[in-house]
């Protein structure tokens, strides 16, 4: 069956560090991946967008990687902050348009 | 511009009532959708709208879940009978069109307890 898989445990990190959260897929072969962030009690709201034929696309200090053999999408925040604690969802499209979201990371970043 | 409106925010119901939620999506948005999100969980598609045309409902519980978006803008989506596993938080989200070529954008979601 299809799957995403997100780390269900919470990565905890120091302010300053580089984050990376993980997406693994099976049986997929998704055109597009996605990255949402979402703050407790909000809706997600879209970080990024990669595409199958992508290596890698980053935004400010963001940046996402896509394997499509790995069938993998590694997400950074580099030199992270308090405010970047939230939950990060990846989502992909399983069949052309229909999409299907991970459960979703969640991020804590210490002072 | 305005975000993806949604209403009531929160609402408390008991098992084997009935509950409605709406939504208003970004205008000009060819694409709605609903999901469902219970805690610890990512959102669960349930139903994908083209403007008044489903796209995909194979995950609604048609026994008790419907959806409608009649003139293509804004949507309802209702529940009847409630169970208690419906408990969950209902995001409307619209985007420019199919695919996830776009980004969808989220409204604030509808928190429903069912006691």
């Amino acid at each position: 069956s299809q799957k995403i898989e997100q780390n269900s445990e919470a990565l905890n990190i120091q302010e300053g560090k580089t984050a990376t959260l993980t997406c693994n897929y099976t049986n997929y072969s998704p055109a597009y991946l996605q990255w949402y962030r979402q703050d407790p009690g909000r809706g997600p709201v879209f970080l990024l967008l990669i595409r199958e034929n992508e290596k890698e696309k980053r935004k400010e200090r963001l940046k996402v990687t896509f394997d499509t053999t790995l069938k993998q999408s590694l997400f950074h925040i580099t030199a992270s902050q308090p405010a970047d604690s939230a939950t990060y969802l990846c989502a992909l499209d399983i069949k052309s348009y229909i999409p299907t979201f991970g459960r979703g990371t969640s991020l804590i970043v210490h002072p | 511009e305005a975000g993806v409106a949604q209403s009531p925010r929160y609402k408390i119901i008991e098992k084997r009532q009935s509950v409605a939620f709406w939504c208003n999506p970004i205008s000009g948005h060819a694409t709605l959708y609903w999901y469902q999100q219970i805690l610890g969980q990512g959102p669960k598609l349930l139903i994908q709208f083209q403007n008044n045309g489903v796209v995909d409902d194979s995950q609604l519980p048609k026994d008790r879940f419907s959806a409608e978006r009649l003139k293509g803008v804004d949507s309802t989506l209702k529940i009847q009978p409630a169970k208690l596993e419906d408990s969950a938080v209902y995001l409307c989200a619209s985007s420019l069109g199919l695919s996830l070529h776009y980004e969808q954008y989220f409204g604030p979601g509808t928190r429903l307890t069912v006691t």
